[in-house]
């Protein structure tokens, strides 16, 4: 079946390191890839997606690149703020109504 | 402002005692679900509905209802909660549900059933 692995947290970073947060996928067909984040006591928002095989998606200094041939979509930032401090959840979709989550990788950047 | 709204935001209760959550949307998407979230488990979907009167099961469907009678309304039903469904709930909406359209969640309502 389908499903979405990612890192284990937490990661702990300095303000202004480089952030990459892995996350590979199992999927029948050519699913839509997704990158929500959920900052401390709200719900899920997307950040960003990517939605055919070598697509970047990229919002507020994030980017993902689809690659079909490594079946990733690894999550990277070059210079992080404290403000980035969140749980962030790689997805998929594919052609059905089901949106599979990952377990959720918890990002904590110090000043 | 387009949002989803869940209500109560914090739910304490007993085992057996039925209670509802609400969520409302008000960006007239066709597609609603419902999700819990438990540690290391990311979220799972409770149900799902892709229209009004509309409704199917997710992966954790035991111990709940749901109904969409509204477009813009789809409740979460526990008729006899118990303890192993104290969890953090999400209601989510999208357009209709299908290809690349992300969801939009409300706040979460944290439950916890003693």
């Amino acid at each position: 079946g389908n499903s979405v692995t990612q890192m284990e947290g937490p990661v702990t970073l300095s303000e202004e390191a480089f952030l990459t947060i892995n996350c590979t996928y199992t999927a029948t067909g050519y699913p839509s890839l997704f990158w929500y984040v959920q900052y401390p006591g709200e719900g899920l928002q997307l950040l960003l997606k990517a939605t055919k095989a070598d697509d970047k998606g990229s919002n507020k200094g994030f980017e993902a690149t689809y690659r079909k041939e490594t079946t990733s979509f690894h999550l990277e930032k070059g210079s992080v703020q404290v403000s980035d401090s969140a749980v962030y959840f790689c997805a998929l979709k594919t052609g059905g109504f089901k949106t599979i989550f990952g377990a959720g990788t918890r990002l904590f950047v110090k000043a | 402002e387009a949002q989803v709204t869940q209500n109560p935001r914090y739910l304490i209760t007993v085992t057996g005692k039925k209670l509802t959550v609400t969520c409302s949307q008000n960006m007239n998407h066709e597609y609603m679900s419902w999700y819990r979230q438990d540690p290391g488990l990311g979220l799972r979907q409770i149900y799902y509905s892709m229209n009004v009167e509309v409704t199917d099961k997710g992966d954790v469907p035991e111990g709940y209802k749901v109904s969409r009678k509204e477009k813009r309304n789809f409740p979460l039903i526990l008729e006899s909660p118990s303890p192993n469904q104290t969890s953090l709930y999400f209601c989510a909406s999208s357009l209709n549900g299908q290809g690349s359209t992300p969801l939009h969640f409300g706040n979460g309502t944290r439950l916890t059933v003693t």
